[in-house]
């Protein structure tokens, strides 16, 4: 079993949908870290978050952390094709603990 | 500034056969990393080494070995070769960036053992 659940496992929508990603945990995390990787390319780190309750926003996503600091959503409005790629989620305490969920694969259809 | 490379990009190896990935960073962190990447599986951490002359292991260190050269390379080995090592492999590197360590990857290896 994964340490980190991500759901869905995969989601497609039109351009100009709203859409919500999950990562939960049964564990308290010191800080939550969001990525999104694209075909044939590493992970690229989107957004921590470190603060029970913590709201962060870039553009059109928003990332917000439980106040538990066990788990997190990703908001994305009017999505776009470009937004289309693998989100992973990803908590731990220090530089060498972090632990990835398994992610969700995003399409969004133009 | 090239951020995190790896080399090889794709390799296919025989059950036995031995091999080396090889990573390099330029942004001058401390921490290094390699992970394993499997469908359904996330992100696996292999080894980390936290600065130059230290390595540790990490969730699924068996099989492989690692190097960390200089501050700027750490390699990882596959000293004999088997079918549950095909993967894609990402070497990372971080920086602490307020409270948490900021990880940036390479473009990966796509590693298949027939």
């Amino acid at each position: 079993t994964q340490l980190l659940e991500q759901s869905p496992q995969f989601l497609s929508i039109q351009e100009g949908e709203n859409l919500t990603v999950y990562c939960n945990s049964s564990s308290v995390f010191s800080s939550l870290q969001w990525y999104r990787q694209e075909p044939g390319e590493g992970p690229v780190l989107l957004v921590t978050v470190v603060t029970g309750g913590e709201v962060k926003k870039l553009k059109r996503l928003t990332f917000q952390f439980g106040d538990a600091r066990k788990d997190s959503s990703l908001h994305i409005t009017a999505a776009q094709p470009g937004d289309t790629g693998l989100y992973l989620c990803a908590g731990g305490h220090n530089n060498n603990d972090m632990r990835f969920g398994a992610g969700t694969r995003l399409t969004v259809k133009p | 500034n090239a951020g995190v490379t790896q080399t090889p990009k794709f390799q296919v190896l025989k059950t036995g056969q031995s091999m080396t990935l090889q990573c390099a960073q330029d942004m001058n962190h401390n921490s290094m990393y390699w992970y394993r990447q499997d469908p359904g599986m996330g992100l696996r951490l292999i080894y980390y080494s936290a600065s130059e002359g230290t390595t540790d292991k990490g969730e699924v260190p068996n099989g492989y070995n690692v190097s960390r050269l200089n501050k700027r390379e750490f390699s990882l080995r596959l000293e004999s070769a088997a079918p549950s090592q095909t993967s894609v492999y990402f070497c990372a590197s971080s920086q602490l960036a307020g409270r948490s360590y900021e990880q940036y990857f390479g473009p990966g290896t796509r590693l298949t053992v027939t």
